[in-house]
């Protein structure tokens, strides 16, 4: 079946910090790839996607690359801002299966100045 | 209106009773889907449909959950005899395409407390 795993939060950094969320899934055939971020308060957010094995998302400063051979596609930012305290989900959407999304469970990250 | 609009915002309903939570997409968007999402994990997929047409309701957890979207635009999400277990946010979200993934707007959600 298709499933999706996130690394447990919350995660607690300081500002200018690396980021690394790790995500890894199982699928059947060739799903596309995604990172959705949820502001406090506010809804689901697209953060960036792939959608073939070795293409890297990005958008942000966040950066995430579709790796096939571990099935992973982590996220990472180089330096993080206060701002970027949320709750990150990684998701996959099926190979033909009209979109629908698979999502992990979500990492709370926490940003402090 | 800009997003997409979800009502109410707060349910809270007594064990037992049904509820009808709305979802208004962005306007000329092709496909709808519907996700619950318990306290502190990610949505699961509900139904999804495509215009007026139901395509996939394999996430609906029982009979007594039951989608609509008659005019192929606001969808209605319906909850009979509900249980305490149905306690969750419920996510609207929308697409212009027909594969709606790579282009999906999500709602703010309806949160459903069962007492």
């Amino acid at each position: 079946g298709n499933s999706v795993t996130q690394m447990e939060g919350p995660v607690t950094l300081s500002e200018e910090a690396f980021l690394t969320i790790n995500c890894t899934y199982t699928a059947t055939g060739y799903p596309s790839l995604f990172w959705y971020v949820q502001y406090p308060g506010e809804g689901l957010q697209l953060l960036l996607k792939a959608t073939k094995a070795d293409d890297k998302g990005s958008n942000k400063g966040f950066e995430a690359t579709y790796r096939k051979e571990t099935t992973s596609f982590h996220l990472e930012k180089g330096s993080v801002q206060v701002s970027d305290s949320a709750v990150y989900f990684c998701a996959l959407s099926p190979y033909n299966q009209g979109g629908k999304l698979i999502f992990g469970q979500g990492t709370e990250l926490s940003v402090k100045p | 209106g800009a997003g997409v609009s979800q009502s109410p915002r707060y349910k809270v309903a007594k064990r037992g009773q049904d509820v009808a939570l709305r979802c208004d997409p962005i306007s000329g968007h092709v496909s709808l889907f519907w996700y619950q999402q318990a306290l502190g994990q990610g949505p699961e997929f509900l139904t999804y449909f495509q215009n007026e047409a139901q395509l996939d309701k394999s996430g609906l957890p029982s009979d007594r959950f039951f989608a609509e979207r008659p005019e192929g635009s606001v969808s209605t999400l319906k909850i009979q005899r509900t249980q305490q277990e149905d306690s969750a946010v419920y996510l609207c979200a929308s697409s212009p395409r027909r594969t709606g993934s790579e282009k999906l707007f999500f709602g703010s959600g309806t949160q459903l407390s069962v007492l």
